[in-house]
């Protein structure tokens, strides 16, 4: 089984629309949690830290359930803009190496 | 903030020739930098862990003689494909972190699209 598991996608959503998707861990002693954006052939971007109250930052909000092992992303209000691959990322505590998950494509059109 | 430097950003070899490719920390000292490699609609794979004035630490099933990896400064790690094969044609990206291991997160060089004919 993959440290970290997404939906590959891709979602294609109408600008103005929300978009949600989640991602697995399978690592229950993970501690620190990410999602990074990565545009088509160029370096992933720190989209936000995710926290384990959930978090907010514009249309962006992210959640933690440690119990079910999942983080997931919402995006609201959708922009063309935000059309990119999402990629969940895991820190283990003990190493404190980062694991990826593949990427969830959001395709976001006019 | 903090920059992260990779280059060449693109590279076309012969299959059996050597390539280098550098990552420079611009304005923060790097105790430890990372090596991943992308394919095609996959995930990073973390190659190698990078430690300044010691030896890297290579994942399983990274061939070490095969790809070198020396970190002799702080602001410095050269990753050398040795002998590339078309097999070994990827995307390879480099990452730092400063010291102190609370923070996640890392910051990305602009990547190295190596294509070996």
């Amino acid at each position: 089984r993959k440290e970290v598991e997404q939906d590959p996608g891709p979602f294609n959503v109408p600008e103005g629309a929300t978009v949600a998707f989640n991602c697995t861990y399978s690592n229950s002693a993970s501690q620190s949690f990410f999602w990074y954006r990565q545009d088509c052939r160029k370096e992933p971007k720190l989209l936000m830290s995710v926290y384990s109250s959930g978090n907010e930052d514009g249309r962006f909000t992210a959640q933690l359930n440690r119990a079910s092992q999942y983080i997931s992303l919402l995006i609201r209000d959708s922009k063309l803009s935000d059309s990119a691959t999402y990629l969940c990322v895991v820190n283990r505590w003990d190493d404190y190496k980062l694991s990826f998950g593949a990427g969830t494509t959001v395709t976001v059109r006019a | 903030g903090a920059v992260v430097s990779q280059h060449p950003s693109r590279v076309i070899c012969k299959s059996g020739t050597s390539v280098k490719i550098e990552c420079r920390s611009l304005d923060f000292q790097a105790t430890t930098m990372f090596w991943y490699r992308q394919f095609p609609k996959q995930s990073l794979m973390l190659m190698a862990t990078s430690n300044e004035g010691s030896k890297a630490t290579y994942e399983q099933g990274v061939e070490k003689d095969k790809f070198l990896i020396n970190h002799a400064s702080l602001t410095l790690s050269t990753l050398t494909v040795t002998s590339a094969h078309p097999e070994d044609s990827s995307f390879y990206i480099c990452s730092a972190r400063g010291s102190g291991r609370n923070t996640g997160e890392l910051f990305f060089g602009e990547g190295s699209r190596l294509t070996v004919l």
